[in-house]
């Protein structure tokens, strides 16, 4: 069992629906990143997390240490969000731990 | 340069080849780090280094090197290339440290690396 693993692998949607990507860890860990990759495109940080919820335009990342799971929300979705999504956390000896990925095809 | 810039962003080489691919920062972070992407796996450290003067190993070292003689520059060599070592691979940075804004990590565009 991977130490980080993600729920779904892929996902589609079609343009305006809520979505959440899930992400279970089975680690301690110090804190929790979500990235995304477009497709041949670089990774970007969307958020850095220890706790709570965090908010940026129509993401919304939230983390719940005791149960080990972080979701990511994306409101209103757009073909644009289309891109694979990457949770990762770093453990408490400060290695980061990757998961494979959700692949988001939202639709027009 | 903003950020984190690698090159080259692709490169067909014949096994047996040296390759060095560049990774440069100008955020003056004190971590950077090697990945490499494979598909159906996750990011894998290669190698890392907390600081100017140190690295360290990754989880899938073997046939690679890196050196950090600056703050800005962590360039990363294949010695003697191989089919296996076809992936993309990523230079990444962030600052070191406590404090809640540590720890942001900063990717470059990555680099495709096919070997034949």
């Amino acid at each position: 069992k991977n130490e980080v693993e993600q729920s779904p692998q892929n996902l589609t949607a079609q343009e305006g629906e809520f979505i959440t990507i899930n992400c279970s860890y089975s680690v301690g860990i110090s804190a929790l990143h979500w990235l995304q990759q477009h497709p041949g495109g670089g990774i970007v940080s969307l958020f850095m997390l220890s706790s709570g919820k965090k908010k940026h335009g129509r993401l919304i990342a939230t983390i719940n240490i005791q149960e080990k799971h972080s979701s990511l929300h994306i409101t209103a979705s757009h073909p644009r969000d289309s891109a694979v999504y990457i949770c990762a956390v770093r453990g408490n000896t400060d290695k980061l731990i990757f998961g494979t990925g959700t692949r988001l095809q939202v639709f027009p | 340069i903003a950020g984190i810039t690698q090159a080259p962003t692709s490169q067909i080489l014949a096994a047996g080849r040296r390759m060095t691919l560049r990774c440069t920062q100008d955020m003056r972070h004190n971590a950077m780090y090697w990945y490499r992407q494979d598909l159906g796996l996750g990011l894998r450290l290669i190698h890392y280094s907390n600081t100017a003067g140190t690295t360290g190993k990754g989880e899938v070292p073997d046939g690679y090197s890196v050196s950090r003689a600056n703050t800005d520059d962590f360039p990363l060599t294949l010695a003697s290339a191989v089919p296996s070592q076809t992936s993309v691979y990523f230079c990444a940075s962030s600052r070191a440290g406590t404090g809640s804004n540590t720890g942001e990590l900063f990717f470059g565009e990555g680099s495709r690396l096919t070997v034949l």
